[in-house]
């Protein structure tokens, strides 16, 4: 069965230290990739994802992501956490022969918490 | 530009009632969707849409229709609420429903259902 795993439930990282927030997958074929994130009471917002190319994906609020095919993981990271970081973040994969429901499989979700 | 407008923000249902969630969305997108996000199960997809009048079931369709009569308006339609339905409900959109196309979801700030 096609899945996503964020292994980690939750995640606590000193402002100004670098973060990392872990995700794998599991699909058959080419994987479309995404990350996004969800502020309390908002709904998700889009971050960054990877199609093709580069492994290393830069998105929005300085958060970068590095596609590893032979992992299958595609890790969300930012060199410096903000306090304003603190969020849940969810990753997402789409498979290239989804055909067109646009069906995203997506994370539980991990909590990250940055701590002044 | 509103984005997507999802109304009410909360509702309480008492079982057996019906009710319809409303979204909105101003960006001209083909492709619309319903997620229900519970705790521990992460976002589940309930119906989507690839463009006025078609519509089709997600994962978790039961319970619940949808129509898209406009290219804007996506509602959603608890026939006879149960307890069960006790959710945060978020409404999503993107650009293009073409098969290969990967246009990030806009979301919704989503309706926070209870039923008794």
């Amino acid at each position: 069965a096609q899945s996503v795993a964020q292994p980690e439930d939750q995640v606590n990282v000193a402002e100004g230290n670098p973060l990392t927030v872990k995700c794998t997958y599991s699909v058959s074929g080419n994987p479309y990739l995404f990350w996004y994130v969800q502020y309390p009471n908002r709904g998700l917002q889009f971050l960054l994802k990877y199609i093709t190319g580069d492994n290393l994906v830069k998105g929005s609020y300085g958060f970068e992501a590095e596609f590893n095919k032979s992992q299958t993981s595609f890790h969300l990271k930012k060199p410096s956490a903000l306090v304003s970081d603190s969020a849940l973040y969810f990753c997402a994969v789409r498979v290239s022969n989804a055909g067109n429901n646009r069906k995203l499989i997506w994370g539980l979700g991990t909590s990250l918490a940055v701590n002044p | 530009n509103a984005g997507v407008t999802q109304t009410p923000k909360f509702q309480v249902l008492k079982t057996g009632q019906s009710m319809t969630l409303q979204c909105a969305q101003d960006m001209n997108h083909e492709y619309m969707s319903w997620y229900r996000q519970d705790p521990g199960m992460g976002l589940r997809l309930i119906h989507y849409s690839v463009g006025a009048g078609i519509t089709d079931q997600g994962e978790v369709p039961n319970g619940y229709n949808v129509s898209r009569s406009t290219t804007e308006d996506f509602p959603l339609r608890l026939l006879s609420a149960a307890p069960s339905q006790t959710s945060v409900y978020f409404c999503a959109s993107s650009y293009s429903a073409a098969t290969g196309d990967n246009s990030p979801l806009h979301f919704g700030n989503g309706t926070r259902l209870t039923v008794t």
